[in-house]
C-alpha cells in the first residue's frame, strides 16, 4: 500500500461547481500535508499546506485534514476552466507524493 | 530571482551513457531534493540534501548519485543510463527540511528535465 493514495480521475465538474479532491494516508504519525497543482508539462506549484485537524481556507480553496480517519481533502469552490490540472497530495514523515488526481472543469 | 533552475531541459541518451543533471537555487534554501515523475506514479524522491554537506537516499536511489556542491547547487548523476530511467526529473528546494520544527516548509520546484534513454 502506498503511503499516500489518490484517485487518479479524471474528475470532471462543470464551471462554477465545487470540485472535491481526496487523499488518504497510511502513516498515523503524519503531521502535515501539502496540495500541489501541476499543469500539463509544467512543474508542481504549492496551493496550500495543512497540519492541524479541521479546515483551512485560502480564497476559493479549502483544505481539510481528518487525522482520526487519515484523509486529506481539497475543495475548490466556483471551479474555473483554468483549474483544470493534476492535483498532487503530499505528506507523511518522508514527504510521499500521491499519484495525482486529474481535474477537468467543463466550460 | 530565478528560483530553481535546471539544465538541460531535454536530453536523449543511449543505454550505458552517463550524464549529470544540474540544479541551482538562489533562495538561500538549506534543503534540496531530486524527484522523478513517471506517468501514473506521481513524484518519487531519489535523493535529498537536508543541508550543505549532507545527502540521503530517498525512495528510488538505485542507479543515481548526487553531489551537494555548495548551498546553491545539487547535481544528479546517472553513471550508466538505462531505459528504465526515462522520466521527467524535478529538482526542488525548501528553506529547511520540510517538517523541521513545528511547521512544514514549502518545496519550490524547478522546470524539470525530460530524459529519454534509448
Amino acid at each position: 500500500q502506498k503511503e499516500v493514495e489518490q484517485n487518479s480521475g479524471p474528475l470532471s465538474v462543470p464551471e462554477g461547481a465545487i470540485a472535491s479532491l481526496n487523499c488518504t494516508y497510511s502513516d498515523r504519525g503524519s503531521q502535515s500535508f501539502f496540495w500541489y497543482r501541476q499543469y500539463s508539462g509544467k512543474s508542481p506549484e504549492l496551493i496550500m499546506f495543512i497540519y492541524s485537524n479541521g479546515d483551512k481556507e485560502d480564497g476559493r480553496f479549502t483544505a481539510q485534514l481528518n487525522k482520526a480517519s487519515q484523509y486529506v481533502s481539497l475543495l475548490i469552490r466556483d471551479s474555473q476552466p483554468s483549474d483544470s490540472a493534476t492535483y498532487l497530495c503530499a505528506g507523511g514523515r518522508a514527504l510521499t507524493f500521491g499519484s495525482g488526481t486529474r481535474l477537468q472543469v467543463q466550460p | 530571482n530565478a528560483g530553481v533552475t535546471q539544465t538541460p531541459k531535454f536530453q536523449v541518451l543511449k543505454t550505458g551513457q552517463s550524464m549529470t543533471l544540474q540544479c541551482a537555487q538562489d533562495m538561500n534554501h538549506n534543503s534540496m531534493y531530486w524527484y522523478r515523475q513517471d506517468p501514473g506514479m506521481g513524484l518519487r524522491l531519489i535523493y535529498y540534501s537536508a543541508s550543505e554537506g549532507t545527502t540521503d537516499k530517498g525512495e528510488v536511489p538505485n542507479g543515481y548519485n548526487v553531489s551537494r556542491l555548495n548551498k546553491r547547487e545539487f547535481s544528479l548523476r546517472l553513471e550508466s543510463a538505462a531505459p528504465s530511467q526515462t522520466s521527467v526529473y524535478f529538482c526542488a528546494s525548501s528553506e529547511r527540511g520540510y517538517t523541521s520544527g513545528d511547521r512544514p516548509y514549502e518545496q519550490y520546484f524547478g522546470p524539470g528535465t525530460r530524459l529519454t534513454v534509448t
